[in-house]
């Protein structure tokens, strides 16, 4: 089956303690991003990458990392969580082609404390 | 700047009709796209337009005009299940990057 897998689903972390959040697709799609979620502000895009070893920075990148070292894995590692990084994370996945919209992973629901 | 404008909340009834409007401000336009989102789950994909028109898809249809940097999905035949959150999306510049606007909560009540 097609899909864009992410782990974990949810997670509980202290401030300060590094964390990675794993996202895997078995597409052999191209393009991969990652979003965060919030109320009222709706999905906004954190890093994107167009292929192997092409990273990008997105609307809100601070306090971010990510990597891109095989076509199907991009992880989002942060480095030092802070509170206001606790959001709901939404991997991403599509053709490089414009008109082919993006696969989503399930979330990863974040709250650091 | 980016803009995506559409309207936060919007209410309908069982077997009715609802169109949801987004307006966009971009610095490219490569094409739109509408997501559903219930809540909690991932958004998934409804319709693209590149074109200025109307696509039809079953029960679900959206509009473009570039002109006017507008589009609007139409729902038809509501139902229960219909009730989600849905995103207008435009894909603006390199790849198939997407700049999301907030997103309308549909209430479907009978």
């Amino acid at each position: 089956e097609a899909q864009v897998t992410q782990n974990p689903r949810y997670l509980i972390t202290v401030t300060g303690k590094k964390l990675t959040v794993t996202c895997s697709q078995n597409m052999n799609h191209e393009y991969m991003s990652w979003y965060r979620q919030d109320p009222g502000l709706g999905l906004r895009q954190i890093y994107y990458s167009m292929n192997v070893e092409v990273t990008d920075k997105g609307d809100v990148p601070e306090g971010y990392k990510v990597s891109r070292k095989e076509k199907r894995n991009f992880p989002l590692i942060l480095e030092s969580p802070s509170p206001n990084q606790t959001s709901l994370y939404f991997c991403a996945s599509s053709e490089t082609a414009a008109n082919y919209g993006y696969t989503f992973g399930s979330g990863t629901r974040l709250t650091v404390v | 700047g980016q803009n995506i404008d559409q309207p936060t909340e919007m209410t309908a009834t069982e077997g009715a009709i609802v169109q949801i409007n987004c307006t966009y401000q971009t610095s490219g336009f490569n094409g739109l796209f509408w997501y559903q989102q219930h809540a909690g789950e991932a958004p998934t994909f409804l319709s693209y337009n590149v074109l200025d028109g109307l696509e039809e898809k079953g029960r679900f249809s959206s509009f473009l005009s570039r002109s006017k940097g507008y589009s609007y999905l139409l729902l038809k035949e509501l139902q229960m299940k219909d009730s989600a959150s849905y995103l207008c999306a435009v894909s603006h510049g390199a790849g198939t990057a997407l700049i999301f606007g907030k997103g309308t909560t549909l209430s479907v009540s009978s």
